[in-house]
């Protein structure tokens, strides 16, 4: 079974450039997380994709937004670019069942100069 | 306070060393628990889920305490490679809402 996968692995922006980042979840799973990790930090929740709809968000401004496409693929685009938007973007994809576990991709290093 | 919370370390011990890990929550509706391990500069990957009734994976138990709305993660025997990072998970479920949280991480260094 193929893994949660995330492109691109790296992405290098300016500040006031937008970036897209994507994600696939494992085959079967219909929802998608997405989290951010700024260095030395934990992970915090950005927002939450289930069967095409947004069902939560973090913390975040609304320049943070994304999408869940009808394969379950989701982007997230951050509009905008800050200096402290520098960090890991995590995706986890998510089965709905009685373990409610996530599995996640490699992640997206976003850097903001 | 926080959601949850971890003790963030590092937990410095030597290898064969018993090394423990607390975690508390605090919204006494979660229903399920899971540790995670993360290496540097990778993803999460999940170590156990933390059932009620306790629960063993060779050198790891995790249990879980509701009445104190704890979880602990022990680790026997250390490796170096056990070494990383370990994250406490409180998920919330209800209806169609969810609200997974992750505690900041208790990070672990195993020494030779």
């Amino acid at each position: 079974e193929a893994g949660v996968t995330q492109s691109p692995t790296h992405l290098i922006k300016t500040r006031g450039q937008q970036a897209t980042l994507r994600c696939s979840p494992i085959s079967g799973h219909t929802s998608v997380y997405w989290y951010q990790q700024a260095l030395g930090l934990g992970l915090q929740f950005l927002l939450w994709y289930d069967e095409g709809e947004e069902r939560n968000r973090g913390n975040f401004p609304p320049r943070f937004s994304g999408r869940q496409f009808p394969n379950y693929s989701s982007e997230l685009n951050v509009n905008a670019l800050e200096l402290e938007d520098s960090a890991l973007y995590l995706c986890a994809s998510y089965r709905d069942d009685v373990y409610n576990e996530q599995f996640f991709g490699p992640g997206t290093r976003l850097t903001v100069l | 306070r926080k959601e949850v919370e971890q003790d963030p370390g590092p937990f410095n011990v030597p290898e064969g060393a018993t090394v423990a890990f607390n975690c508390t929550y605090s919204n006494s509706a979660s229903q399920s628990f899971f540790w995670y391990r993360q290496d540097c500069r990778k993803e999460p990957k999940l170590l156990m889920s933390v059932y009620s009734s306790g629960n063993e994976d060779g050198r790891f138990t995790a249990q879980l305490n509701r009445a104190s709305q704890y979880i602990s993660l022990l680790i026997r025997d250390s490796k170096l490679s056990d070494s990383a990072t370990y994250l406490c998970v409180v998920n919330e479920k209800s209806g169609g809402y969810q609200k997974v949280t992750f505690g900041t991480g208790t990070k672990l260094q195993v020494i030779p």
